[in-house]
């Protein structure tokens, strides 16, 4: 099972409200990411979680708050957001980050997020 | 310049045609290659990964890989309308800073009937 599920699907949120995204996988594995997706560009990059640490903040704004409960597991806290943060929100996953093959990622469906 | 290049198209081609989707890089580092297919609002899908010089073959498709002229392929065989769909190059090299992706800009492919 490659699954990386991600809740919700959907949000629309304004600029004063603090939310969350949520992901999930059960491939046992130890590295897991979050990436932002403009319309007709490539994911880019926010965050990487190794073994439950942030091994990597490419400097993305502190109203973006990642957080990793456990391997499984991984949050996006949303705080005060600007309407240019609207886009995708892709979780990927994948062994343990640790270089080569390793690293091939297995990404969930997204949230696609509306900040009004 | 960009670490990978690849042509946003659109690209169009009729069923049944074959497709070659490719990707160039600059950085000699780059050892692991990857294809994802990106459907209209949704995740990307790995299609093929590969860590070598040569061709691997999955069903329709078939990824190359050139180190020497650091350039890679995606064909598609006998393309079908449910192969419509942007592709995204993604490459990374040992111990380059663990976990990180390079994309290229991705193609989008229409297929039609």
């Amino acid at each position: 099972d490659t699954e990386v599920t991600q809740t919700p699907k959907h949000l629309v949120m304004g600029m004063t409200n603090k939310k969350s995204l949520k992901c999930e996988q059960h491939m046992g594995h130890r590295a897991m990411y979050w990436y932002k997706q403009k319309a007709k560009k490539p994911p880019e990059l926010m965050f990487v979680y190794s073994y439950e640490k942030l091994s990597i903040n490419e400097s993305v704004p502190s109203r973006f708050s990642p957080e990793c409960p456990n391997s499984s597991l991984l949050n996006l806290h949303l705080h005060a957001l600007q309407p240019e943060d609207s886009a995708l929100y892709l979780c990927a996953s994948s062994q343990d980050g640790g270089g080569g093959l390793r690293e091939t990622q297995y990404f969930g469906p997204g949230t696609r997020l509306l900040v009004l | 310049q960009k670490e990978v290049e690849q042509d946003p198209g659109p690209l169009s081609v009729p069923e049944g045609a074959i497709v070659s989707l490719n990707c160039t890089y600059s950085n000699s580092a780059f050892q692991y290659f990857m294809w994802y297919r990106q459907y209209s609002r949704k995740g990307p899908e790995l299609l093929m990964y590969t860590y070598s010089s040569g061709n691997k073959e999955d069903g329709r498709f078939t990824a190359q890989v050139d180190k020497s002229s650091k350039y890679i392929s995606l064909f598609i065989r006998d393309s079908q309308p449910s192969d419509s769909a942007t592709y995204l190059c993604a490459m990374s090299g040992q111990g380059n800073q663990g976990g990180k992706l390079i994309f290229g800009q991705g193609t989008e492919l229409s297929v039609k009937p």
